[in-house]
């Protein structure tokens, strides 16, 4: 069985900040692993995912997230935070080992406020 | 315009009528989900589908019939609307493949009186 936590419900920074968002995953097989956004009254947005290879993953609007196969994590991270990056991020696993479905699940998802 | 795309938007509707969500898809992806998204529970699956005819029951499928007669169309009824039913309903596709990136419609606030 696969499953992801992210163990904050809310993060809180400043703005020109570096911010994290934790997520950690549990996996049978090699994990594949999707950042998403959503902003106010929007569907999900594609960030970025971990297939293979490089441990560090770049992403869109400057985020980029580090897979740590021995830690089971692929914390979401960004330099310098902005105001506009407030939304709602959810992580999610595919299991390469799940018999063919290839059902995501997803974490509960993690508010990021930045503070002006 | 190519993407993903629910309507209504937004529907009030009472206790015990059939409402029926639409999803329209332009990519021609193999597998399609619907989602509900409450407060507390994140993103839970409702019911997916791998291709035209072939349906699943994701985590909470009570109370909700799919279908997929077509391979861009994935609508989601609800038989006898419930006030439990009260949500924002989200439908997605993808291609086949574990790799592959999930892509969302903008969602469908539903109200149940």
């Amino acid at each position: 069985a696969q499953s992801v936590a992210q163990p904050e419900d809310q993060v809180n920074v400043a703005e020109g900040n570096p911010l994290t968002v934790k997520c950690t995953y549990s996996v049978s097989g090699n994990p594949y692993l999707f950042w998403y956004v959503q902003y106010p009254n929007r569907g999900l947005q594609f960030l970025l995912k971990y297939i293979t290879g490089d441990n560090l993953v770049k992403g869109s609007y400057g985020f980029e997230a580090e897979f740590n196969k021995s830690q089971t994590s692929f914390h979401l991270k960004k330099p310098s935070a902005l105001v506009s990056d407030s939304a709602l991020y959810f992580c999610a696993v595919r299991d390469a080992a799940s018999g063919g479905s290839y059902i995501p699940t997803f974490g509960r998802g993690t508010s990021l406020i930045v503070h002006p | 315009d190519a993407g993903i795309t629910q309507s209504p938007r937004y529907k009030i509707t009472e206790t015990g009528r059939q409402v029926t969500l639409m999803c329209h898809q332009t990519w021609s992806h193999s597998y399609m989900f619907w989602y509900r998204q409450d407060l507390g529970h994140g993103l839970r699956l409702i019911y997916y589908s791998a291709a035209a005819d072939i349906t699943d029951k994701g985590e909470v499928p009570d109370g909700y019939v799919v279908s997929r007669s077509k391979t861009e169309n994935f609508p989601l009824t609800l038989e006898s609307a419930t006030r439990s039913q009260t949500s924002v309903y989200f439908c997605a596709s993808s291609e086949l493949g574990p790799q592959e990136t999930q892509y969302f419609g903008p969602g469908t606030r539903l109200l149940v009186l």
